[in-house]
């Protein structure tokens, strides 16, 4: 089945710059690859996802790409702020629609330094 | 995006009792799913709600512990049965819109003393 490998598990980043989580998959027939942030007391919020058929998505100061050859996909969030400091997903699935399942990795805990 | 409610959000439950969370979606849905939560890790599947059917269970999960009820495409329940508190967790319902996107409750943050 799917294997879903996330890394850092945490990640510190001055306000400001940049940070980037990276993922990798391991069944080539995933085709679908959400990001998730998870704040303190609340459920995952979806943040961005992307497709099988595209190699970059971008919103605002938020980005992924993916690599389909080598099988890992990234989340970019740029200028970081306070209140990008959180827990982020990433996840892999074929379709969530069927029998097939979405997978997780084991998050990246986000600190944004002042 | 779908608009999930789900009740309790918190509870602290005594070992040995049984708790239900109900969650509740503003729209009809094709998948509504129940995942479990430890404290400071991932998300794990525990099963598929399965609408007028009995639910499709992960490995590890089983009915008798976890029971689920789907009865339409808008409602779901999960029974977290003979607590212990190995049981004291984050569960989220999650529901699938066409086109794959997944999204979360706000959970049920459970206790069990």
């Amino acid at each position: 089945g799917e294997n879903v490998e996330q890394h850092p598990s945490t990640l510190s980043v001055q306000e400001g710059d940049s940070a980037v989580i990276k993922c990798t998959y391991s069944d080539s027939a995933s085709n679908y690859f959400p990001w998730y942030k998870q704040e303190l007391g609340k459920g995952p919020q979806l943040i961005i996802d992307i497709r099988s058929n595209v190699g970059e998505k971008k919103d605002q100061r938020i980005a992924v790409t993916l690599n389909k050859t080598a099988k890992h996909f990234s989340l970019h969030i740029t200028e970081t702020q306070p209140e990008d400091s959180a827990v982020y997903f990433c996840a892999a699935s074929i379709a969530v629609n069927r029998d097939d399942k979405i997978i997780f990795g084991k998050g990246t805990r986000l600190h944004i330094l002042p | 995006s779908a608009v999930i409610s789900q009740k309790p959000s918190r509870d602290i439950c005594q070992r040995g009792t049984s708790l239900t969370i109900q969650c509740q979606v503003d729209s009809q849905v094709t998948m509504m799913f129940w995942y479990r939560q430890q404290p400071g890790q991932s998300l794990t599947l525990i099963a598929t709600a399965n609408q007028g059917s009995e639910a499709t269970y992960e490995s590890g999960f089983v009915i008798d512990k976890f029971p689920i009820s789907r009865p339409n495409l808008t409602f779901s329940t999960l029974t977290v049965s003979n607590m212990s508190p190995e049981d004291s967790s984050i569960y989220l319902c999650s529901v699938a819109s066409i086109g794959d996107t997944i999204y979360f409750g706000e959970g049920s943050w459970l206790t069990v003393v």
